[in-house]
């Protein structure tokens, strides 16, 4: 059974730092990674997909690599800005059969403080 | 596009009583998800269809819960009787369909049972 898990659970830091949030999964066998934000009370909002193929992925200050042998994938935020504050979750797509579901960690809650 | 949507955005009701929810996938999907979020568990899939047909109901926790696809555009998740710990955000989500295909989801349905 997949697990994935996200460290740290919860992150404060000050504006404009660069930080990593980390997360692994115990079965290698992905299709692909999302990574996701969510605000309080709000659904998720999809940020980056990494492919099982992909080593990293960026869109504007973010950047989230994969290292699929290994069950990592890290998500780099640069110069962090309040605006950055949410809940950021990371979701394993398995692969094998036609079964296709997201396997998701439990979140790290991020706070940037101005 | 305007997204997954997401019928009611809250819904309180009395323990015993039934409970619809319902999604409208993303146009063109194929692939839709049902999530339920807790602070004790996190995200748990519930369900997941493809092309309308259930792939995976392993996580519905009980006969209680039902869920349905009858067409590609509309799917319902039932709980009846509902139980005060049915309390719970529930998400639902689509895709393209195929496993490399990004997920998106839905605003969320806040349930409580009291």
């Amino acid at each position: 059974k997949q697990e994935v898990t996200q460290i740290p659970a919860a992150l404060s830091v000050p504006e404009g730092e660069n930080l990593v949030l980390n997360c692994s999964f115990t079965d290698s066998a992905i299709y692909n990674l999302q990574w996701f934000r969510q605000d309080p009370g709000k659904g998720l909002t999809s940020l980056l997909l990494i492919q099982s193929s992909q080593r990293e992925q960026t869109s504007g200050r973010l950047n989230a690599s994969l290292d699929k042998s290994s069950g990592r994938s890290t998500l780099y935020i640069a110069a962090s800005q309040p605006g950055d504050s949410a809940t950021y979750l990371c979701a394993v797509r398995q692969s094998g059969g036609s079964n296709y579901k997201l396997t998701f960690g439990k979140g790290t809650l991020l706070t940037v403080n101005p | 596009d305007a997204g997954v949507i997401q019928s009611p955005r809250h819904e309180v009701t009395e323990m015993g009583q039934e409970v619809t929810l319902r999604c409208k996938p993303i146009s063109g999907h194929n692939s839709l998800f049902w999530y339920r979020q807790t602070m004790m568990r996190g995200l748990e899939l519930l369900i997941y269809f493809n092309n309308n047909v259930p792939i995976d109901d392993s996580g519905m926790p009980e006969d209680r819960f039902s869920a349905k696809m009858p067409n590609a555009s509309f799917s319902t998740l039932k709980i009846q009787p509902s139980e005060p710990r049915d309390s719970a955000v529930y998400f639902c989500a689509s895709s393209r369909g195929g496993a490399i295909t990004e997920a998106f989801f839905g605003q969320g349905t806040r349930l409580t049972v009291v």
